[in-house]
């Protein structure tokens, strides 16, 4: 069975304050899907990044950076020089490559950027 | 640009009643999912579909049943809601195999059982 620990359930930072948000995995397949997806205020879901499992090249976007480790199946995500508009839950998600692709989310970080 | 569309965005229901949810998307997609939130426990699947006339059960299926006649459209039905029910629920699609891609998520449907 797949699972997602998100143990971050809060995290508070000041503005421009550097944040990572934290993901860890567990999955039997060798092949396998990550995703990130940010929900601000207003509910809806925003997807941000997708990554395979048989590519641990790290990422950068803007001041976002994405850091995956297979070796401890982890999937960390770093805001750089966090702003308001940054608040919102994150949510970690894990895809296995089976015929069924079930989706695992977890149970999110709610991120709070104060000014 | 449509892309996945839930209905309704709110609701609220008796203990007891019935209901159905439909997501619709406009992207020829395989894959569709239905997902509750609650304060807390994150997303949870209930249920999810490979492609027209096939569905699985996800995490906390008790309590509904879906359907996908046509591949557009994925219903989440309830039967007999219970309070427990009280929640806001996500559709989402995706390409199917080959593409491991990302969810596409409607704006969800939130709602509240007496």
């Amino acid at each position: 069975a797949q699972k997602v620990t998100q143990a971050q359930t809060e995290i508070s930072v000041v503005e421009k304050e550097d944040v990572t948000l934290d993901c860890v995995y567990e999955t039997r397949d060798t092949t396998y899907y990550l995703f990130w997806y940010k929900q601000p205020p207003s509910g809806e879901l925003v997807f941000l990044i997708r990554r395979n499992s048989f590519d641990e090249q790290n990422e950068i976007s803007g001041r976002y950076s994405w850091n995956f480790q297979k070796s401890t199946s982890s999937f960390n995500f770093t805001i750089t020089a966090s702003q308001v508009v940054d608040s919102a839950v994150y949510f970690c998600a894990l895809r296995d490559s089976g015929g069924y692709q079930k989706v695992t989310f977890g149970t999110g970080t709610k991120l709070q950027v104060i000014p | 640009n449509a892309g996945v569309t839930q209905t309704p965005k709110f609701r609220v229901l008796k203990t007891g009643q019935s209901m159905t949810l439909l997501c619709a998307q406009d992207m020829n997609h395989e894959y569709m999912y239905w997902y509750r939130q609650d304060p807390g426990m994150g997303l949870r699947l209930i249920h999810y579909s490979v492609g027209e006339g096939t569905t699985a059960k996800g995490e906390v299926p008790d309590g509904y049943n879906v359907s996908r006649l046509k591949k557009q459209n994925f219903l989440l039905g309830l039967e007999s809601a219970a309070p427990s029910q009280t929640s806001v629920y996500f559709c989402a699609s995706s390409h199917g195999q080959g593409w491991a891609g990302e969810l596409f998520f409607g704006e969800g449907s939130r709602l509240t059982v007496l």
